[in-house]
């Protein structure tokens, strides 16, 4: 199946500081998705960008479908920002059926 | 509004009972998906359903059962045959299955915990 990598798995920050996280994609890039999952499980869903460049404040995001990967970008991290971060690929898995794939995640800690 | 919602949000079930958990939503989705997540993991595919009365096994199927008797629901039953239950249960819907602008929505979770 599609095998998705995220990087790194585990970051931890000073409040402030910028950051990058990456996943790559083993197949074709179709609806990627950047999620955070808060403290109570809950997916914050941060950009729907199977293509491009977005930004959303302090956040923004690319992805290079061609390259089949997409990047997440934090700037200026503040402690709320902890959590996890996934991202996810809608993409055909064969037999015709599309699955919904995602990365092990990035663990973010961003202390005072 | 519209949107995905789960309920409960937190369940206890005692050792060898059927639980249900419910996902309904109201955005007019084909497709929709339920996962798995153990504390500190990533999320596994459970079952997933393209279309109504219509759905295929995901990753970790066993010890569960979903029907999709209607467009708006997607309820899952974790049977006693599922060996470790305790588990946080996201639900997603996509509009359709596949192709372009397939945004998924997330349902907020149950977090069932067996007792």
């Amino acid at each position: 199946g599609i095998q998705v990598e995220q990087s790194p798995p585990d970051l931890i920050l000073q409040e402030g500081a910028n950051s990058t996280l990456r996943c790559n994609f083993s197949d074709s890039v179709n609806n990627l998705q950047w999620f955070h999952q808060n403290p109570w499980g809950q997916l914050i869903n941060l950009f729907y960008i199977p293509s491009g460049t977005k930004q959303n404040g302090r956040l923004s995001a690319t992805t290079v479908a061609t390259e089949r990967y997409s990047l997440l970008y934090i700037s200026s991290s503040q402690t709320t920002d902890s959590g996890v971060y996934f991202c996810m690929n809608n993409a055909y898995s064969g037999a015709g059926s599309y699955q919904l794939t995602f990365g092990k995640g990035t663990k973010l800690s961003v202390i005072p | 509004d519209g949107g995905i919602t789960q309920s409960p949000k937190y369940l206890f079930r005692k050792e060898g009972q059927n639980v249900t958990l419910s996902c309904e939503q109201n955005l007019n989705h084909d497709a929709m998906y339920w996962y798995r997540q153990d504390p500190g993991q990533g999320l596994r595919l459970i079952y997933y359903s393209q279309i109504v009365n219509d759905f295929q096994k995901g990753d970790i199927a066993e010890g569960y059962s979903v029907s999709r008797e209607k467009k708006e629901s997607f309820p899952l039953t974790v049977t006693s045959a599922q060996k470790n239950p305790t588990a946080f249960y996201l639900c997603a819907s996509t509009p359709w299955a596949g192709g372009l602008n397939t945004e998924a929505f997330f349902g907020q979770g149950t977090r069932l915990t067996v007792v």
